[in-house]
């Protein structure tokens, strides 16, 4: 079946810090997702692209849907203490099959 | 909305016990579904339902039942819990099976010892 992989897996910064991560998948996709998991919760939406090339905004968050369709991209620019969590890319695809694809995942760690 | 609602939050069950894990959502979602959530693993999609009476399997289904009664429930049943099952499970919902904005859950951690 179809793989994402998502690097890197864990990320140690310091606060102002600017943060990039990013998801490849060995197959086309025409969507692609990014949710962020808090401690003890479960992934909540943060950004979708639906369009190869798309680059999409949600305040200090920035993704982008590559031009070959098979990775992504998020940043998030001066890093604050309630970035921390886990991010997880995912992919859906539109041919007979509309389930989600998830990474494993990119757990990001704030310095004091 | 209360949005997805899952309970219990915590359980711990003994090889061979059942339990059912209960989803339950407020926003006439057509689509539901129930993941796990392993260290390393990311989510891995176990049974899905597109609608009231429909399911299908998901990437790992083995050891676990489903049934879709009403567009609102989806309960999750272990029939024979197993240590391989320990886990966090999330319920999940979105408008449709072609749908994009999945809503999920606050999880459910099960120990099986």
């Amino acid at each position: 079946g179809q793989q994402l992989n998502q690097s890197p897996q864990s990320m140690f910064i310091q606060e102002g810090e600017d943060v990039s991560m990013n998801c490849t998948s060995s197959s086309i996709f025409n969507t692609w997702l990014w949710y962020k998991q808090d401690p003890g919760e479960g992934p909540v939406l943060l950004i979708a692209l639906y369009k190869a090339g798309e680059l999409t905004s949600n305040g200090r968050l920035t993704a982008q849907f590559g031009i070959t369709r098979k990775d992504s991209f998020l940043n998030i620019s001066a890093s604050i203490p309630s970035d921390v969590g886990i991010y997880f890319c995912a992919g859906q695809s539109n041919f007979g099959n509309e389930k989600l694809t998830f990474g494993t995942g990119t757990r990001l760690t704030i310095i004091p | 909305n209360a949005g997805v609602t899952q309970t219990p939050k915590f359980q711990v069950l003994k090889t061979g016990q059942s339990m059912t894990l209960q989803c339950a959502q407020d926003m006439n979602h057509e689509y539901m579904s129930w993941y796990r959530q392993d260290p390393g693993m990311g989510l891995r999609l176990i049974h899905y339902s597109v609608g009231a009476g429909i399911t299908d399997q998901g990437e790992v289904p083995n050891g676990y039942n489903v049934s879709r009664s009403t567009t609102e429930d989806f309960p999750l049943r272990l029939l024979s819990a197993a240590p391989s099952q320990t886990s966090v499970y999330f319920c999940a919902s979105r408008t449709s099976l072609a749908g994009t904005e999945q809503f999920f859950g606050p999880g459910t951690r099960l120990t099986v010892l």
